[in-house]
């Protein structure tokens, strides 16, 4: 039973470039979390989606960031037109349930995406 | 806000030696508390958990108890090996949300 499986682990951009980020949650969750850790910083959430619906998108900024998880495949986030300070490590966590602080199961985290925009 | 404070690093540490890493909550509502560990190139990993007040979290020889009168959630281990080398994030809840603490990366050295 494969994890969360986040791709690629390493991006590297120049600015203005698009960076396309993609997270496979683990089989039979249908909850994903996108949180983003700067340097130096604890992670800090982004975006909770479910199947073709976003649910929460308070954490992602305003412009040039986008989240969706279709019908099919995995979940992507994108950010266009990148700038130096997009530099940071994207995780991606999925759940059974939209309540993963409850119970056993909770959240799992994948290994992350490190952007590096130059 | 729902914020977490955990004490900064670096922490360095001799093998055998006991570690603790301060961590104190914000206390609005009735939050769960978290220790994850995030070992060098890996993602975050749950460590312990507890979800109500009194509840002691334990995993690997790590424990942390979740103490309400003083909205702290401290994480102990009585003896680190190198391998223990990570950086530990405590969390708290808010519904389907995470708040992370800044992380205190830990060094053990042989």
């Amino acid at each position: 039973n494969a994890g969360v499986m986040q791709n690629p682990r390493h991006l590297v951009r120049r600015r203005g470039q698009e960076a396309r980020l993609r997270c496979s949650p683990m089989k039979g969750h249908s909850h994903v979390y996108w949180y983003r850790q700067l340097p130096e910083e604890g992670l800090k959430f982004m975006v909770y989606l479910q199947k073709e619906n976003i649910i929460d998108e308070s954490g992602m900024p305003k412009e040039r960031f986008s989240a969706e998880f279709p019908k099919e495949g995995p979940s992507i986030l994108r950010i266009q037109q990148v700038v130096r300070g997009d530099s940071a490590a994207y995780f991606c966590a999925s759940s059974p349930t939209g309540r993963p602080n409850e119970g056993y199961y909770g959240y799992t985290f994948g290994s992350g995406t490190r952007l590096t925009v130059v | 806000g729902n914020s977490v404070t955990q004490m900064e690093g670096p922490v360095t540490l001799s093998e055998e030696a006991f570690l603790t890493i301060n961590c104190t909550y914000t206390a609005t509502g009735y939050p769960s508390l978290f220790w994850y560990v995030q070992y060098p190139g890996e993602g975050l990993q749950l460590l312990l958990k507890a979800t109500k007040a009194d509840d002691k979290g334990s995993n690997k020889g790590f424990e942390a108890t979740y103490r309400k009168e003083t909205t702290s959630f401290h994480l102990e281990k009585g003896s680190v090996q190198v391998s223990d080398s990570a950086v530990y994030f405590c969390a708290r809840s808010n519904d389907y949300k995470l708040s992370f603490g800044a992380g205190t990366t830990v060094t053990v050295r042989a």
